[in-house]
Order: C-alpha cells, then sequence, then structure tokens
C-alpha cells in the first residue's frame, strides 16, 4: 500500500520568500504519480501540481514546483515569493488503483 | 468550465437519521470518488464510481453507500448517522487515465448532532 508522510504539522513563512513542505513517500511500484493540493478555509481542494515518476524534469507550475528526488522518495513543495493568499493547508498525495492517498497535511501560514 | 458542484455545503441532521449527498462532475469526467475529512482520521477513501459502477470502496461500514447515474453525476447516502459521521465530504472527479488530476468539489459540511 502507499503511504504519504508529512512531517511539518505547520510552517511559517514571510510575505515575499520562498517555503518548501514537505512529502516522502513510499510504494513498491515503479509507475507512480504525485500530486499537491491546497485547501483554503473555504475546504475546496485545489489541485496545484503533478509529479510523474518517469517525468526526467521536476514539475513547475506557476510559483509552484516540485523538488522530486525519486531514490529518497521525497517530492517536495516549493512555493516562491509567497503571498497572503497562499495561507491554507497542503496536502501531498499519491495514487493507488483508483483512489487518492493523503499525507496528513501541513498548515502553512504566510505573515505580512 | 464548471467545476465539481457538490450540494449541499452544510447539512445539521440528528443521530439515527439518514442522508444523501450530491455531486456533479465536470463535464466529461466518467470518474467519481467520495472521500471523508475529519481532524482526526485526515482524508479517507470512501468509493469511486466509474460508468454507474463502484470500483473501489473504502475501509467505511455499510451505512455508508453511493451510486452513479448515466449522465456521471453521484450520490452518497449514510443511513443511521452517528456522531462520529461529521465531517467534510468531498467529492472529486477526473477523466480516465493513471495519474490524471483528480478536481474537487468544495465539499459538504455535516454535523451531526
Amino acid at each position: 500500500a502507499q503511504k504519504i508522510t508529512q512531517t511539518q504539522p505547520g510552517m511559517f513563512v514571510q510575505e515575499k520568500e520562498a517555503v518548501t513542505l514537505d512529502c516522502t513517500y513510499d510504494t513498491s511500484d515503479q509507475s507512480y504519480g504525485l500530486f499537491w493540493y491546497k485547501q483554503p478555509s473555504s475546504g475546496e481542494m485545489i489541485f496545484l501540481i503533478y509529479q510523474g515518476s518517469y517525468d526526467e524534469q521536476n514539475a513547475t507550475e506557476g510559483r509552484y514546483s516540485l523538488n522530486f528526488q525519486k531514490a529518497r522518495k521525497s517530492a517536495n513543495l516549493v512555493i516562491s515569493a509567497s503571498q497572503l493568499g497562499d495561507s491554507a493547508m497542503y496536502f501531498c498525495a499519491m495514487r493507488e488503483g483508483n483512489k487518492l492517498v493523503f499525507g496528513a497535511g501541513t498548515i502553512l501560514r504566510v505573515k505580512s | 468550465k464548471a467545476g465539481v458542484t457538490q450540494t449541499p455545503r452544510y447539512l445539521i441532521k440528528t443521530r439515527g437519521q439518514q442522508v444523501t449527498l450530491s455531486c456533479s462532475p465536470i463535464s466529461g469526467h466518467r470518474s467519481v470518488s467520495w472521500y471523508q475529512q475529519t481532524p482526526g482520521q485526515g482524508l479517507q477513501f470512501l468509493f469511486e464510481y466509474f460508468s454507474e459502477t463502484q470500483r473501489n470502496k473504502g475501509n467505511f461500514p455499510g451505512r455508508f453507500s453511493g451510486r452513479q447515474f448515466s449522465n456521471s453525476r453521484s450520490e452518497m447516502n449514510v443511513s443511521t448517522l452517528e456522531l462520529g459521521d461529521s465531517a467534510l465530504y468531498l467529492c472529486a472527479s477526473r477523466k480516465t487515465g493513471a495519474n490524471t488530476e483528480a478536481f474537487f468539489g468544495q465539499g459538504t459540511r455535516l454535523t451531526v448532532v
């Protein structure tokens, strides 16, 4: 079974600075995909970025990028130039069959 | 393009009652999944439907059930509600494909009193 570990319950970052949210995973599959979602206080889960295990380059989407280290089984999310609107819960997830397995999440607070 | 729509947004029910939640996926998405989110257990998979067939079910009691209609809309039902069923219920839809991203609705927040 897949397992996702997010070891940072909460993080603070100063506005305009970069922040890294950690995610490690465990899987015996050779082909897999990792997802990051943002959940603001409204509750909706917003898809941010996807990394495939065979992708040769780290994924990037605007201010979001993934620091993917396959040998270490880590897929850390980097948010550059943090904004106040980035304050939310962030989840790392992996697909297991037809379902997503989520980590416990990291609460990010951006300070002005 | 409309996103995933869940109704209602909020519900308050009494123990022992039953409840039905609705989810309309993004047009063209045939896979619909349901998740329960609680502070104690985090996000847990309930079930997944594709073309009106349940393909996967999570580790939940039989009081939790669901179905999918021919237009891909899905409903989930919880019977004989318990206090512990209070949670945010999230629905997600996606296209077929091994690692396509899932798009979530805003959720239905159920409170059982």
